[in-house]
């Protein structure tokens, strides 16, 4: 079965603290992307990340991509506030599918 | 600017009531994706189309259809709404043939069927 796991699934941290967002998947997959969610909103594209090695930053959260372990991480440093947010990677199917699998999120609270 | 537009935010049917969620974009974009969201089961697919009236089933496409009769905008249909399918509706679209594949979604509907 395809699966996208992330973990935490909640994480409650400190301001100015940092925490990395895990992003485990099953398969095969050419692009790794990651995505925030406001409470009530939708999806907001944070990353794309295209190959082995890519690592990508804005601000205070980096992301990077092993495609050999097959893992995603995106990095807070220095938390604030305004970063409280639902964090979702998802990876897109082989070429040719248009199918993207998404993670179960992962919930964060920046306590100030 | 990518814009793609949902036409309710929030809405509220009865069981068995025929409902149509609409979806438009505005940059000329193949694929067009409906998800549903809900609390810990992340994002799942219900159907996507990379064509004017084409289409393919998702993960979950049992209750619902879609309609694709123009590019720009993509239905997604309930022929007989029940509670199980109330959830937020989530609707994006990716161009084709871009390296990134990149997906910009809409605003979503939040559906309520009582």
């Amino acid at each position: 079965e395809l699966k996208v796991e992330q973990n935490p699934l909640f994480l409650s941290m400190q301001e100015g603290k940092n925490y990395t967002i895990y992003c485990n998947y099953s398969t095969t997959s050419d692009r790794l992307y990651w995505y925030r969610q406001d409470p009530g909103k939708s999806l907001e594209s944070l990353f794309v990340l295209l190959s082995n090695g890519a690592v990508k930053q804005e601000g205070r959260l980096m992301a990077s991509l092993d495609t050999k372990a097959r893992l995603s991480t995106l990095h807070i440093t220095a938390a604030v506030h305004d970063l409280s947010a639902t964090y979702f990677c998802a990876v897109d199917m082989p070429s040719g599918t248009y199918k993207y699998i998404f993670g179960t999120g992962t919930r964060l609270k920046v306590l100030a | 600017d990518v814009k793609v537009t949902q036409s309710s935010r929030y809405l509220v049917k009865r069981t068995g009531e025929k409902v149509f969620l609409e979806c438009v974009q505005d940059m000329d974009h193949e694929n067009m994706f409906w998800y549903r969201q809900d609390p810990g089961l992340g994002l799942r697919l219900i159907y996507f189309s990379y064509d004017v009236k084409m289409k393919e089933k998702g993960d979950i496409p049992e209750g619902y259809s879609v309609s694709r009769e123009k590019k720009e905008r993509f239905s997604l249909i309930l022929e007989s709404a029940s509670t199980n399918q109330t959830s937020m509706y989530l609707c994006a679209s990716t161009p084709l043939g871009q390296i990134d594949n990149e997906q910009f979604f809409g605003p979503g509907t939040r559906l309520t069927v009582l």
